[in-house]
């Protein structure tokens, strides 16, 4: 059974930093992209950024390149976000999400299976 | 930017009738990577439809979507009472967007 926990949400202040995890049971993560996906309190979904299964290639939302990014450590089944320069709007739920299609190099963006997701607050 | 635009925003039903549920992109969408996913207050989102008609495992049959290039459709066919949830579209064929939601709550 495919299992995706988040982790390391809080409260954080403005221009502040924080990683949040994903660990990962269920399946072979290295034969699969993996995403994060956010939503702001009472808005839509919102996705963040994508990593191909061997790590080598990356991909961001506008809003968040240069100031948020994705890794993972495939040996610890695990997905990161590190987050610098936060700001208000960053303000949401943060899901990590697994991509559908097979492929070690392939980020497609289709999520087959999401986490329940890790809060994640930036005000002074 | 792939801009996706769902109508209506709400939507009020009864238990048992159909739902129509809209999703219109502000350019043709790829191959028709276009996906519908349920979300529930509290919950993981969950994947229904993929390639734009293709239901996900376990995704039961009251559940259909249909369309291609900019205009695309998410059909229940007999709402259940689990089924009254928000609904987006997404487009994974250029980068990745979603729309902004339907919401289909119990008139």
């Amino acid at each position: 059974e495919v299992q995706l926990l988040e982790s390391g949400g809080g409260l954080v202040q403005p221009g502040g930093s924080l990683r949040i995890s994903c660990a990962a049971s269920g399946f072979n993560l290295d034969n699969y992209a993996m995403h994060w996906v956010r939503q702001a309190p009472g808005k839509g979904l919102e996705w963040v950024s994508g990593i191909s299964g061997r790590g080598t290639d990356t991909s961001y939302a506008d809003s968040v390149r240069g100031r948020l990014t994705i890794s993972r450590d495939n040996s610890k089944n695990t997905l990161y976000l590190q987050m610098h320069s936060l700001r208000a709007e960053d303000t949401a739920i943060y899901y990590c999400a697994k991509d559908r299609y097979l492929g070690s190099v392939v980020i497609m963006g289709l999520f087959d299976y999401w986490g329940q997701g890790t809060l994640v607050t930036v005000s002074s | 930017e792939i801009v996706l635009t769902q109508s209506p925003g709400t939507l009020s039903l009864s238990p048992g009738e159909r739902a129509t549920l809209s999703c219109r992109a502000s350019q043709s969408v790829r191959s028709s990577y276009l996906a519908w996913y349920q979300h529930k207050p509290g919950q993981a989102p969950r994947l229904l439809i993929y390639g734009a008609a293709s239901r996900a495992t376990g995704i039961p049959d009251r559940f259909s979507g249909s369309g291609s290039g900019t205009d695309f459709t998410l059909t229940i066919s007999r709402l259940e009472p689990e089924d009254f949830a928000v609904y987006y579209c997404q487009q994974y064929g250029k980068s990745r967007t979603f729309g902004q939601g339907t919401k289909v709550e119990i008139k």
